[in-house]
């Protein structure tokens, strides 16, 4: 069962602040990882994509990535309350396209 | 910006009716997807479809699922015998690479 865990949260941060979001995955056949961001009743928006082990940088938001570790984050700096939302951490094998998805972190960025 | 469109935006039915899905995916995209979210839950896979014909589905895409690319920009999914446990939101979603992009869904609800 390929599963992908994430800490349902809230994770609560002042406006400002740097938020880290983690994601873990079970197997090792993984190739590509993606994160999204939902708001409520929203369809998944993407915001970063990550192929490589180390960092990847774009704008506000850092992603990282540890092969080794199994295991995915997002750093989102200078968090804004817009930045308030759930995010979705999907991972793809390198055998099939499908994206299976972690439940989501709720963030929460007070002002 | 290309995005992907879907209709309608809130489809209600009766129970053990039929109902179609449309999608119009980003026009140089040559994979598409759908993926379905019950409220409160994760976002899952269905079925992915490549070259006009399925190139994977998951065990929730039964005999009474069906997906169909009627012209050269729509999409379908076709669910032929509602039940209630087919009331959730459902995602269409096109990449060109790896990169997924998701159309804002249909909110089914099956009475």
């Amino acid at each position: 069962q390929k599963e992908v865990e994430q800490n349902s949260g809230p994770l609560s941060v002042p406006e400002g602040a740097i938020a880290s979001l983690n994601c873990t995955y079970s197997d090792r056949g993984s190739q590509s990882f993606f994160w999204y961001r939902q708001y409520s009743g929203k369809s998944p928006e993407l915001i970063m994509s990550i192929y490589s082990n180390g960092d990847k940088e774009d704008g506000r938001f850092t992603a990282q990535l540890n092969k080794a570790s199994q295991y995915v984050s997002l750093l989102i700096r200078d968090s804004q309350p817009s930045d308030s939302a759930t995010y979705l951490c999907a991972v793809q094998m390198d055998s099939s396209y499908k994206l299976i998805f972690g439940s989501g972190t709720r963030l929460l960025v007070r002002p | 910006e290309p995005e992907v469109t879907q209709t309608p935006s809130h489809q209600v039915t009766q129970m053990g009716q039929e109902v179609i899905l449309r999608c119009v995916p980003i026009s140089n995209h040559l994979y598409f997807y759908w993926y379905r979210q019950i409220l409160g839950q994760k976002v899952e896979f269905l079925v992915s479809f490549y070259n006009n014909e399925i190139s994977e589905k998951s065990e929730i895409f039964d005999d009474q699922f069906s997906v169909e690319r009627p012209d050269g920009s729509n999409f379908t999914l076709k669910i032929r015998s509602t039940k209630l446990e087919d009331s959730a939101m459902y995602f269409c979603a096109s990449t060109g690479s790896y990169e997924q992009y998701f159309g804002p869904g249909t909110r089914l609800t099956v009475t």
